[in-house]
């Protein structure tokens, strides 16, 4: 099946600092998603990207679906505080066929922010 | 509006008992995910329920899980018996439709679930 590697598994930041962190995968996904779990929280849908080379921004938070549709990556500006968590990378193939659009979940990146 | 509900949000159970995990998905949505969290595997999906029929279990670990969902507003994940390996994060998650583009996953606050 599908696998996602994500990296950096953890980072430790000073605030105001940009943070970017990207994820890999041996097969193609149709759509790229990237999620944040706050501590005690299930996670959450921040961006959602749908097109190869489609470059999407929601606030301070910019990520890109890879050309080859094999990666993407998340970018963080002047992180704050808030932005401490988990981020997870997921891929999701179309429906059709044998497929129903499963998420297949990176393995996440735990976010430190240091004031 | 109300987010996924999931009940009890903390559990701690001797191993060999009976823990049942339970769900309410937002109003109107038609599917339904459970997945784990652990440290060493991260997200994995249990089983994902399309109108109230389980289309893909294929992550469920083993004989000693099973899910149910009875009605469109209620779901159960049970394990019996419980082991140490068990102990994880139990999220429940509901879509509008079915995983497709556009589609939406939101998650409850999950289930902790402790077995000694």
């Amino acid at each position: 099946g599908q696998q996602l590697n994500q990296s950096p598994q953890s980072m430790f930041i000073q605030e105001g600092e940009d943070v970017s962190m990207n994820c890999t995968s041996s097969s193609i996904f149709n759509t790229w998603l990237w999620y944040k779990q706050d501590p005690g929280e299930g996670p959450v849908l921040l961006i959602a990207l749908y097109k190869a080379g489609e470059l999407t921004s929601n606030g301070r938070l910019t990520a890109q679906f890879g050309i080859t549709r094999k990666d993407s990556f998340l970018n963080i500006s002047a992180s704050i505080p808030s932005d401490v968590g988990i981020y997870f990378c997921a891929g999701q193939l179309e429906a059709g066929g044998t497929s129903y659009g499963k998420l297949t979940f990176g393995q996440g990146t735990i976010l430190t922010v240091h004031p | 509006d109300a987010g996924v509900i999931q009940s009890p949000r903390h559990e701690v159970t001797e191993m060999g008992q009976e823990v049942t995990l339970r769900c309410k998905p937002i109003s109107g949505h038609n599917s339904l995910f459970w997945y784990r969290q652990t440290m060493m595997r991260g997200l994995e999906l249990l089983i994902y329920f399309n109108n109230n029929v389980p289309i893909d279990d294929s992550g469920m670990p083993e004989d000693r899980f099973s899910a149910k969902m009875p009605n469109a507003s209620f779901s159960t994940l049970k394990i019996q018996p419980s082991e140490p390996r068990d102990s994880a994060v139990y999220f429940c998650a509901s879509s509008p439709g079915r995983p497709l583009s556009g589609n939406t996953i939101y998650f409850g606050e999950g289930s902790w679930l402790t077995v000694v």
